[in-house]
């Protein structure tokens, strides 16, 4: 079944740690994002690519950092710069970031910082 | 203001009740809309995508006011399951010469369908 694959889906990190959270598509999707979802808040977008070894600053990309070297990959680190990293992150995928087209998401992952 | 506002709820409803909720939305060059669905402590899935005709499917409505800027959408004969958050996703193209539009998120509206 293709789909959108996030891992680790629990993430436990101390503070000063850098930690990467994979995520991986085959869907055949050019366009991939990175969002992050506080309690009561809406998604908000940390980085985003429309195609290999491209990839944009969303709005909330200061302490994150990704990359994209294969269509189907597009992981995330968060650094020890990002001051509040606890969170939910969600990776998405869509066929291309043109005006329609379902997003895809992965199952998410949850990090907590100690 | 946001780009992207709903009302958070809950809207608590009986099983078997109607219930309507708004999502407006601040950028007039918005073109394309969508309802997610959001459970608890899982990824958003798509509910339905609003067309400018509004569209129908089941026991979900969606309708699109461009002239007032909000999206609806109605959900009849209220199933337990149906208790969850939902999100209004907006896309607007942030340039006139880039075909690539932005997604903003309003931050749900949480539904509780009650026994």
């Amino acid at each position: 079944d293709g789909g959108i694959t996030q891992s680790p889906k629990y993430l436990f990190r101390k503070e000063g740690q850098n930690v990467t959270l994979s995520c991986e598509q085959n869907l055949n999707h050019d366009a991939m994002y990175w969002y992050r979802q506080d309690p009561g808040q809406g998604l908000r977008l940390i980085y985003y690519s429309q195609i290999v070894n491209d990839f944009q600053k969303g709005d909330i990309a200061e302490g994150y950092s990704v990359s994209r070297e294969k269509k189907e990959s597009f992981p995330l680190t968060v650094t020890s710069a990002q001051k509040n990293p606890t969170a939910f992150y969600l990776c998405a995928s869509r066929r291309d970031g043109r005006n329609t087209g379902e997003l895809f998401f992965g199952e998410g992952s949850r990090l907590t910082v100690l | 203001r946001k780009e992207v506002e709903q009302d958070p709820g809950p809207f608590n409803v009986p099983e078997g009740a109607t219930v309507a909720f708004n999502c407006t939305y601040s950028n007039s060059a918005s073109q394309s809309f969508f309802w997610y669905r959001q459970d608890c402590r899982k990824e958003p899935k798509l509910l339905m995508s609003v067309y400018s005709s509004g569209n129908e499917d089941g026991r979900f409505t969606a309708q699109l006011n461009r002239a007032s800027q909000y999206i609806s959408l109605l959900i009849r004969d209220s199933k337990l399951s149906d208790s969850a958050t939902y999100l209004c996703v907006v896309n607007a193209v942030v340039r006139a010469t880039d075909s690539w539009g932005k997604l903003q998120f309003g931050a749900g509206t949480q539904v509780v369908v009650t026994p």
